[in-house]
């Protein structure tokens, strides 16, 4: 069974940091390309960043540019998300999901990050 | 990037059809054929319901299908069931990018 589970989120202050985590199993991790997408709290979803098989290639959406690493181990079946600098308007559930075809499948059950004083 | 737009409802009775439109731009849904839309339970994780426009994933009723013309594309669910009411979002491919649907919830009345 495809599976993904993701960790790591909790509360952190305006300008701080905090890494995602997002374990795969049940596919193979290293031939797939890795995305994480958000969903504030009652609202839509907006795509942040995905990363090619091999690390080689990574991609952003423009507002977290400069500020969100996405990255990946191969090895550990794992898929990272480095978020510094965070704003109030970055508070969603951050899912990871496998990406293939430009769509996502299957998506993980998220991870709650909120910033807040 | 701005959100496809989406209308904010639709509703229908048991057994009818109902039609989600999301519409872009030629930079995202006209300019590549891979447009994707997810149902989301409230509290649950989005589910890939069409991909590439039209194509559905093994284990997706048939009743869900996906077309585009031009800079709009749509989402029909044939036959409503009670378990078809949920969010449903599209999302485009933009090069490089994804920009996702503004959103719908569809109501079985």
């Amino acid at each position: 069974e495809v599976q993904l589970v993701e960790s790591g989120g909790g509360l952190v202050q305006p300008g701080g940091s905090l890494r995602l985590s997002c374990a795969a199993s049940g596919f193979t991790f290293s031939g797939s390309w890795m995305s994480w997408v958000r969903q504030a709290p009652g609202k839509g979803l907006e795509w942040v960043a995905n990363i090619k098989p091999d690390g080689s290639d990574k991609y952003y959406v423009d507002s977290v540019k400069g500020r969100f690493t996405i990255s990946r181990d191969n090895a550990k079946n794992s898929l990272y998300l480095q978020m510094n600098s965070l704003r109030a308007e970055d508070t969603a559930l951050y899912y990871c999901a496998r990406t293939y075809s430009h769509c996502w499948d299957p998506w993980g059950q998220g991870t709650l990050v909120t910033v807040s004083s | 990037q701005s959100a496809l737009t989406q209308p904010p409802s639709a509703s229908g009775s048991p057994g009818q059809s109902v039609t989600i439109s999301c519409t872009g731009t030629s930079s995202d849904v006209g300019g590549y054929n891979y447009v994707s839309w997810y149902q989301q339970h409230p509290g649950k994780a989005p589910k890939l319901m069409i991909y590439e426009v039209s194509k559905r994933p093994s284990g997706v009723p048939d009743r869900f299908s996906g077309s585009k013309s031009g800079n709009t594309a749509s989402l029909t669910v044939s036959g409503l069931q009670a378990e078809d009411e949920a969010d449903y979002y599209c999302s485009s491919y933009a090069g490089s990018t994804y920009v996702f649907g503004t959103g719908t919830k569809v109501t079985v009345l």
